[in-house]
């Protein structure tokens, strides 16, 4: 059964600083790998989609890496803004079509 | 940008009494999920629909809970008799493979059930 997890649970880092976030999962078989942005009472809005044939995809100022084969996953925020603020969780999909598998989420507090 | 509409975004019941959340996929989308997300919790798979039936279900998607889609556009689902621990934010997803490959799942606001 795939497992994922994020680590730190939370994270607190002054304006401007970058952001590096973990999720790792236990079955390395993915069909692909997305990153998703949650605030707080919110729905799921998707940041990144990453097929399990890349090793990394970007966005502005947001790179997710993937390495497949030690079952890991990271997204960089560079120059962090407040407006970051927010949980960013990770989520795996086995196979097309299958369901989503999420991780717990990292939260996130960029201060002024 | 097209997206999935979910209604109500807040709905309080009674415990035992039952509820539809409502959900318009993206229109040209042929996978439907529900996921919900109890508070402080990981978001969990409930169930998925594909060509008119349902393609897989989780163990908390037992016979209490049922999903339909009555026409083009709606995918609801059901919970006949909620109880206290059904209450979480629900949400509802869609998704089409393109070119033979995965796309991204769509992810509509959520509804928050509150069960009293």
């Amino acid at each position: 059964k795939q497992e994922v997890t994020q680590i730190p649970a939370a994270l607190s880092v002054p304006e401007g600083e970058n952001l590096v976030l973990n999720c790792s999962f236990t079955d390395s078989a993915i069909y692909n790998l997305q990153w998703f942005r949650q605030d707080p009472g919110k729905g799921l809005t998707s940041l990144l989609l990453i097929q399990s044939s890349q090793r990394e995809q970007t966005s502005g100022r947001l790179n997710a890496s993937l390495d497949k084969s030690s079952g890991r996953s990271t997204l960089y925020i560079a120059a962090s803004q407040p407006g970051d603020s927010a949980t960013y969780l990770c989520a795996v999909i086995q196979a097309a079509g299958n369901k989503l598998t999420f991780g717990g989420g990292t939260r996130v507090l960029v201060k002024p | 940008e097209p997206e999935v509409t979910q209604t109500p975004s807040h709905q309080v019941t009674q415990m035992g009494q039952e509820v539809i959340l409502r959900c318009v996929p993206i229109s040209n989308h042929l996978y439907f999920y529900w996921y919900r997300q109890i508070l402080g919790q990981k978001v969990e798979f409930l169930v998925s629909f594909y060509n008119n039936e349902i393609s897989e279900k989780s163990e908390i998607f037992d016979d209490q809970f049922s999903v339909e889609r009555p026409d083009g556009s709606n995918f609801t689902l059901k919970i006949r008799s909620t109880k206290l621990e059904d209450s979480a934010m629900y949400f509802c997803a869609s998704f089409v493979i393109r070119g033979g490959r995965s796309g991204i799942q769509y992810f509509g606001a959520g509804t928050r059930l509150s069960v009293l």
